[in-house]
């Protein structure tokens, strides 16, 4: 498959629990993306990787959020203590290193915080 | 500070005829923008995108137009069919801004509906 994987595809969590979401790029693309879209809102950005370097990270991104890509292909998006704030639809994509030509949406993780 | 907004949360529109969406931006220093399309439950895919040294680009029934001095942008579609019912985010993109990554900023949305 040719596609950005994530999973899970949905998660349920109680409030205060920590969860982990795991993207699998496009394999020859370096750059990796997080978005992270709520009910009647347009997908914002949350982090990006090159490689396995995290190169911005959005002020969205709290302290309880963190990203990582320890060997430059697939990479991982941890929530600790979760709020109900953060019930979202958490979207990966990739890309290749110059340009927006192929730049590819997973299908995403949408968590629901009870 | 939205800097990239789609006024329209909502177009109706007869199967055969066209749909216009539109999305108005902020920021002078977005020079490429894109139409992603997006069913329930899936990520977005990407549809068209126009960069700033053009006005328009066509792709089959697609066509977008840029007015730079306007900072706007509109998304024609026609003919209209039931299968483009969806919804359509506009976003936009500062290519020249190396340390900006590719990040894209989206607006809001447009959820178009095609009757039969």
């Amino acid at each position: 498959d040719t596609g950005v994987s994530q999973n899970p595809r949905h998660k349920i969590t109680k409030r205060g629990q920590n969860v982990t979401f795991r993207c699998d790029p496009i394999s020859e693309h370096n750059r990796l993306y997080w978005y992270r879209q709520t009910l009647g809102q347009g997908p914002e950005f949350l982090t990006y990787f090159q490689n396995e370097a995290q190169l911005e990270k959005s002020r969205l991104l709290s302290d309880r959020f963190s990203a990582e890509r320890p060997k430059g292909s697939f990479s991982t998006l941890e929530i600790q203590r979760t709020e109900q704030g953060d019930s979202a639809m958490y979207l990966c994509a990739s890309s290749p290193r110059e340009g927006l030509y192929g730049y590819t949406f997973g299908s995403g993780t949408r968590l629901t915080v009870v | 500070d939205q800097q990239v907004k789609q006024n329209s949360p909502s177009l109706s529109v007869q199967e055969g005829r066209i749909s216009i969406l539109n999305c108005d931006y902020t920021n002078s220093m977005f020079d490429y923008f894109l139409w992603y399309k997006k069913y329930p439950a899936e990520g977005p895919t990407f549809l068209i995108s126009i960069s700033s040294i053009k006005d328009k680009n066509e792709d089959g029934r697609f066509t977008v137009f840029l007015n730079k001095s306007a900072k706007h942008l509109s998304l024609h579609i026609v003919p209209s069919q039931p299968g483009d019912s969806a919804v359509y985010f506009c976003a936009a993109s500062a290519q020249m801004i190396k340390a900006a990554g590719n990040k894209l900023t989206f607006g809001g949305g447009t959820r178009v509906l095609v009757k039969p």
